[in-house]
């Protein structure tokens, strides 16, 4: 079955950078429309797309509010996708999900607590 | 950017009842409409795809429908397993965006 596995909980400092792994297995990664994307959650709040990777290509589509600060790539030969978000604040505490989309987001992560704080 | 509202932001209903959920695009979208159920900390789950379309192993108590800017989701008997928030999602541009969720309680 799919699944995609993320990395642990993070607690960083105002400044910082983080970076979230996804492990997608149950499939083939890099197939051709198996695009991985970013979600997050901030607590007691909704969902909101942060972008999207193409694991074939590496191609990337960002939301316009984490252009410059958010970069996703990925490492096809161990079915990895990564999330890097620099110059962290606290509104940047959520929950982070990778998501596999087919038609929908079919397949989610189990989601990765990144706490900011001084 | 293509906005997405639902509405109500809020439901209280009763075991067995039929509840809809009104989700609206802020200009057409065709069908590419997702609905997700979400539970307090657990990752969202995709029920319906492209408006009308049952993911697979969820209940046909679920339903969709809709086209271009309107579009509703159906539960036709509502189960206890059943309340919880439910957010909608168009992926018919970039940036995919989500209603603000509607929380289903039980009355």
């Amino acid at each position: 079955q799919v699944q995609l596995v993320q990395s642990g909980a993070e607690v960083k400092q105002p400044g910082a950078s983080v970076r979230v792994s996804c492990k997608a297995s149950g499939y083939t990664f890099s197939a051709y429309n198996r695009h991985i994307h970013w979600v997050r959650q901030a607590p007691g709040q909704g969902l909101e797309w942060m972008g999207w990777i193409n694991p074939n290509t590496g191609g990337t589509k960002y939301a316009q509010k984490f252009q410059g600060r958010v970069t996703m790539t990925r490492d096809t030969s161990i079915s990895t996708a990564y999330m890097d978000l620099s110059r962290l604040i606290s509104d940047d505490t959520a929950i982070y999900y990778c998501v596999r989309e087919v038609s929908g987001f079919d397949s989610w992560g189990q989601g990765t607590l990144v706490t900011v704080s001084s | 950017d293509i906005q997405m509202t639902q509405s109500p932001s809020s439901l209280s209903a009763s075991v067995g009842d039929r509840v809809s959920i009104t989700c609206r695009a802020s200009q057409s979208i065709g069908t590419w409409l997702a609905w997700y159920q979400q539970k307090p900390g657990k990752a969202p789950n995709l029920l319906i795809y492209t408006a009308s379309n049952l993911e697979s192993g969820v209940s046909s108590r679920f339903s969709g429908s809709g086209f271009g800017t309107e579009f509703t989701l159906t539960i036709s008997s509502l189960q206890p397993d059943d309340f919880a928030t439910y957010y909608c999602q168009h992926y018919n541009s970039f940036p995919y965006t989500f209603g603000q969720g509607t929380k289903l309680e039980i009355k």
